[in-house]
């Protein structure tokens, strides 16, 4: 299994300022055959299922605001959201998809300070 | 438009057994891989497993190996999730989500509302 690890557990960014996620994987989830890295960002909201924002560690899926951003290549990678806004608050996860079953990171929790 | 239905919350004792469906509709099921992911009470989110319903092909997670079955009904478009014999850490919010397309290695783009399963004596 890969191990997906992010940092922090939580953080608090005031409204309009920068918030950033870190996420480890345990392993390269660059395929080197088509130079794509394997990595999801999805956005979790109490009492919904997640809400896909990032693939390919950089896409933004139609529709996801543009203050939302990934980057990063091979074990490392990093989601920022460039400004935040109070409907932003919730819980952030990696996936990696290298492997026909994913997995996910712990979460990150966004919150406003 | 794609959609995955679930069925609704379920409460049972401990030793009993419970299937869950995740019914699919708006696209071709065979030929999407699509799984369970579970979210115990405040914690996050894991993968337990995934099939393929075109010839079954069904993956799993080595936490989850053994302690629960996965399978798909391509007759009625509809997936499963099934407990022979449940315990109270089995409480939880179970997700289906489906691949975005139909190769192996790709990204989860569609999720089911969310079955609640309250395990309690």
């Amino acid at each position: 299994d890969i191990v997906m690890t992010q940092s922090p557990d939580s953080l608090a960014v005031s409204l309009g300022e920068r918030a950033t996620i870190n996420c480890k994987s345990s392993q390269s989830i660059l395929y080197s055959s088509n130079n794509k890295n394997y990595l999801a960002w999805f956005q979790q909201k109490p009492g919904q299922p997640p809400k896909l924002l990032i693939y390919w560690a950089s896409t933004r899926e139609s529709g996801v605001p543009d203050r939302f951003s990934g980057s990063g290549s091979g074990t490392d990678f990093t989601l920022t959201i460039s400004s935040l806004q109070a409907e932003d608050v919730a819980v952030y996860y990696c996936q990696q998809y290298y492997f026909t079953l994913p997995t996910f990171g712990g979460g990150t929790k966004v919150e406003i300070k | 438009e794609v959609q995955l239905v679930q069925s609704g919350a379920e409460v049972k004792k401990p030793g009993e057994s419970l299937k869950i469906s995740c019914k699919a509709s708006g696209y071709s099921f065979p030929n999407y891989w699509i799984g369970w992911v579970r979210q115990m009470p405040g914690k996050g989110l894991e993968w337990m497993g995934i099939i393929y319903p075109g010839d079954s092909d069904t993956r799993y997670s080595p936490s989850f190996q053994g302690q629960v079955t996965i399978s798909a009904d391509r007759s009625i478009n509809t997936a499963y999730l099934q407990w022979s014999s449940l315990k109270a850490s089995d409480t939880a919010m179970y997700y289906c989500s489906r691949h975005v397309s139909p190769n192996s290695e790709t990204y989860s783009a569609y999720w089911g509302q969310g079955t609640l399963v309250t395990v309690s004596s």
